[in-house]
């Protein structure tokens, strides 16, 4: 079974850092791009941050650019978020989500459940 | 960075009603668009791929339609099921922006 998921969501203070993780299964996780897809309480979804195949092609949202940094191990089947200097609109529920390409221009087509970040003094 | 722009942004309708839901992009896409679905509670499912291929195992009572900058996913006969809210996204330029929802109620 196809399957990916999310850990490492915790309540952190303003300022602060997290590493999100993403355990892929059931695929050949260095064929296809991955992303990051947030959604905050009550919200509708934010795409955060893609990455090719080899990590060699990396993209990221206007609002956490410079701030986050999305990483993967291939022999891990492991996708990463870094995130620093974390504030309280980084609030919500992070997916990660398999793109349907090597790259990380196409559409999301297996998603996980998702990890809760809570940012909050 | 483009808008994706959906309406209505709630919709009521009823079991065997036919719907239409519009995604407006800001600037040109092409027909790099897609459509997902969200229940309350679940992550997103994947409806519709390149404004107007079906996803694998999405029932064919879902279609997309468009390109450049308005598309439209319609439902032709809603079921129980498919109450829920949806975002199209484009995948065309990025950041790779989704649009706010269109929340389907009974």
């Amino acid at each position: 079974e196809v399957q990916l998921v999310e850990s490492g969501g915790s309540v952190v203070r303003p300022g602060g850092s997290l590493r999100l993780s993403c355990a892929a299964s059931g695929f050949n996780f260095d064929d296809y791009g991955m992303t990051w897809v947030r959604q905050g309480p009550g919200k509708g979804l934010e795409w955060v941050s893609g990455i090719s195949w080899d990590g060699g092609s990396i993209g990221y949202g206007d609002s956490v650019k410079g701030r986050f940094t999305i990483s993967r191990d291939n022999a891990k089947n492991s996708l990463y978020l870094q995130m620093n200097n974390l504030r309280a609109e980084d609030t919500a529920l992070y997916h990660c989500a398999r793109i349907y390409s090597s790259g990380w221009t196409s559409h999301m087509d297996v998603w996980g459940k998702g990890t809760t970040v809570t940012v909050s003094s | 960075d483009i808008q994706m722009t959906q309406s209505p942004s709630t919709l009521s309708a009823s079991v065997g009603d036919r719907v239409t839901i519009t995604c407006r992009a800001s600037q040109f896409i092409s027909t790099y668009l897609a459509w997902y679905q969200q229940r309350p509670g679940n992550a997103p499912k994947l409806l519709i791929y390149k404004a107007s291929n079906l996803q694998s195992e999405v029932p064919s009572r879902f279609s997309g339609s468009g390109s450049g900058t308005e598309f439209t996913l319609t439902i032709s006969s809603l079921q129980p099921d498919d109450f829920a809210t949806f975002y199209c996204q484009q995948y065309n330029d990025s950041p790779y922006t989704f649009g706010q929802g269109t929340k389907l109620e009974i």
